[in-house]
């Protein structure tokens, strides 16, 4: 019954690793986004995906790669872990077409670099 | 640029009480949504309450409503009849209309419910 689900919800990691986090909606939505929320609790978009297709690329380092294999789903690959990539990444999702702009979101989740 | 400003960074309320959270932004565009998110300790991103800017009336729901100067760029959101289960952080949050617009959001603000 989850709308947006994500996995894991934890993800504890050492710098330099690579990792990925998933992301599945089943609210029949066509765009789907990533967002970081820092230590200070601040939500900033990195990416979106519509239909499959990337619309929003915000000023985010390029070992972070967004990938979507079909409207529902949005993974998050990240390369070469650092400190400072410890936050919670959320995905959301939104049903443009119709104008009605919600975004609802997953669970979160935390990844600490150590 | 947009920009969303919660400028208090803590508010508390008692329990039963009503208490009003503060929201400015700044947007050139005539086209815009503001919406409410609550986020409790369980990191959940909930919805609380959207309003289109271009409806005068100010949205409800439930014990939550708004109130939306669109001149003065005033977003803020009331609590009614406060309960326990709403102490949480509440972000502000502004997108332009149209289609694949982001989010932006303000730094939020964390209330607390005395019993």
């Amino acid at each position: 019954d989850t709308a947006v689900s994500q996995t894991p919800k934890y993800l504890v990691t050492q710098m330099g690793n690579d990792k990925s986090i998933k992301c599945e909606q089943n609210l029949g939505h066509d765009t789907m986004y990533w967002y970081k929320q820092d230590s200070k609790k601040f939500l900033k978009i990195m990416f979106s995906y519509n239909n499959k297709e990337l619309i929003i690329n915000e000023t985010v380092p390029n070992r972070f790669s967004p990938k979507s294999p079909d409207k529902a789903h949005l993974n998050l690959h990240i390369n070469s872990l650092e400190l400072g990539d410890s936050a919670v990444y959320f995905c959301a999702s939104s049903q443009e077409t119709l104008g009605a702009y919600e975004q609802y979101f997953g669970p979160g989740t935390r990844l600490t670099v150590t | 640029a947009q920009t969303v400003t919660q400028s208090q960074p803590e508010m508390s309320v008692q329990e039963a009480e009503t208490v009003t959270l503060s929201c400015t932004y700044d947007t050139s565009e005539s086209d815009y949504y503001l919406f409410w998110y609550k986020q409790p300790p369980s990191r959940q991103m909930i919805l609380v309450i959207r309003q289109e800017a271009y409806k005068q009336q100010n949205a409800t729901e439930n014990r939550f409503s708004v109130n939306f100067q669109k001149a003065a760029k005033s977003f803020s959101l009331k609590i009614s009849d406060s309960q326990l289960g709403d102490a949480a952080m509440y972000f502000c949050a502004y997108r332009r209309g149209g289609a694949n617009s982001k989010l932006t959001f303000g730094k939020g603000i964390t209330l607390s419910v005395r019993p």
